[in-house]
């Protein structure tokens, strides 16, 4: 597609619930990161991806959330046993070029998926 | 660890003003980018800047970069409603990862 696709874009569930949101890069984007963006609040780092290898995962709240990236094309974002301080926009972004820095790799980011954990 | 601070954090100014919004950071980098949030709404990218002096220009609002102050700085001349919104800066550190490190915001509301 032409942009970063996430999926879904609102989801709504239970506390204790596992939850996956999926996010789709730029079609060729090799770098593939993740943000957590609660209400009103600044963008918090999850994980990043180059390629299909995590070289920082030091975001990840807890070890309720993991992430995987498959054929270095969609990441999952995984929530085990959701909680209420887990409600937030999750925020996906993708870019072109990575460690170059001499080119302009824009980094692109979805509309984000918004979980309410109730 | 990278750190990121931008000020103000809020910043109401009448139509037709300048303004400038500071972006620090505590490490060396060549690589900074500007986004623009609306309310609601995802991230829109404003500007790439990749070296020492860089300056780029778009429309009523301008960014540039001195990497050895470790600072940027988004301009806004003659301000319009329509740039009502938050803008965050956000910094890729020479060393390490490509970890994209986010400043707290700012939040800009320009009054008729």
């Amino acid at each position: 597609g032409a942009g970063v696709s996430q999926s879904p874009s609102n989801k709504v569930t239970e506390k204790g619930k596992d939850v996956e949101l999926r996010c789709d890069p730029i079609s060729g984007h090799t770098a593939l990161y993740w943000y957590r963006q609660s209400l009103g609040q600044g963008l918090e780092f999850l994980i990043y991806f180059q390629g299909n290898s995590a070289p920082d995962k030091s975001g990840l709240p807890s070890d309720r959330f993991s992430a995987e990236r498959t054929g270095g094309s969609v990441s999952t974002l995984t929530i085990q046993r959701t909680q209420q301080e887990d409600s937030a926009v999750y925020l996906c972004a993708s870019s072109l070029v990575v460690n170059i820095q001499l080119l302009g790799n824009t980094i692109y980011f979805g509309e984000g998926s918004w979980l309410t954990v109730v | 660890e990278l750190k990121v601070e931008q000020n103000p954090l809020f910043l109401s100014m009448q139509e037709g003003k300048n303004y400038t919004i500071y972006c620090n950071y505590s490490t060396t980098s060549d690589r900074l980018y500007w986004y623009r949030q609306d309310p609601g709404k995802s991230l829109e990218s404003l500007f790439v800047l990749l070296s020492n002096g860089a300056v780029k220009q778009e429309g009523r609002l301008m960014a540039s970069l001195d990497t050895k102050a470790r600072l940027s700085t988004l301009h806004i001349t003659a301000a319009v409603h329509d740039l009502s919104a938050t803008y965050f800066c956000a910094v890729i550190s020479n060393f390490g990862n490509e970890k994209l490190t986010f400043g707290t915001g700012t939040r800009l509301t320009i009054i008729p």
